[in-house]
């Protein structure tokens, strides 16, 4: 599991606070996500950098904002939050046209918005 | 499109029976199908992959899982549950060729009772 790391990996924040969520992967891989899994829905796909190319789900609010500074760093930025996103928030890579892209998960940051 | 149906929210099953966490899919071209385990409070972990080649694939812990073209199925076996198999399980698929992002399934609560 040190493959991808994440952190913090419990975080309450207030809903005016501004935070950010740290992912980094020592897998050499080109490709970051960022997914969004809450109680009793489907794991839900935010946002992907592959190869500096961004990808984004629509129907993700603004208050979210990722950001990815090189292959290996992926930041989750966050402001002015509702206690609906309260949630397990995973970072995964992958290595963009290998291995049929299996994608390597970190630990997850456990949010709590108040 | 693609997508993938794991019909079971919960299966529970005996300690040292044989278990079966269903998955089916739909995908244009040829399939590349994975599985993942998440443990409590923890990220998702690889289990297994069928890219080409023999239907029946092995993975990690002793699970194996079965492709089946015809049926569109990808099930998720094991010979002989541990209670320290329970945990939720997802699959996934992607197309050969397609977008290198994967859809995931629901996912599935493996109960395994002593």
């Amino acid at each position: 599991e040190t493959g991808v790391t994440q952190t913090p990996r419990h975080l309450v924040m207030g809903m005016t606070n501004k935070k950010s969520l740290k992912c980094e992967q020592h897998l050499g891989h080109n490709a970051m996500y960022w997914y969004k899994q809450s109680a009793k829905k489907p794991l839900e796909l935010m946002f992907v950098y592959s190869l500096e190319e961004r990808v984004e789900n629509n129907s993700v609010p603004s208050r979210f904002s990722p950001e990815c500074p090189n292959s290996s760093h992926l930041f989750l930025h966050l402001h002015t939050l509702q206690p609906e996103d309260s949630a397990l928030y995973l970072c995964a890579s992958s290595q963009d046209g290998g291995e049929a892209d299996t994608q390597y998960f970190g630990p997850g940051t456990r949010l709590t918005v108040l | 499109a693609q997508s993938v149906a794991q019909p079971e929210d919960q299966v529970n099953v005996a300690e040292g029976n044989p278990l079966t966490v269903k998955c089916t899919y739909s995908v244009s071209g040829n399939p590349y199908l994975f599985w993942y385990v998440q443990y409590p409070n923890r990220g998702l972990q690889f289990l297994l992959k069928y890219i080409t080649g023999d239907n029946l694939v092995k993975g990690s812990y002793g699970f194996e899982a079965e492709f089946n073209k015809s049926q569109t199925s990808f099930h998720l076996k094991k010979p002989s549950a541990l209670v320290s198999d329970s945990a939720l399980y997802f699959c996934a698929v992607r197309g050969e060729g397609g977008s290198y992002i994967p859809t995931f399934g629901r996912g599935t609560s493996l109960i395994v009772h002593p």
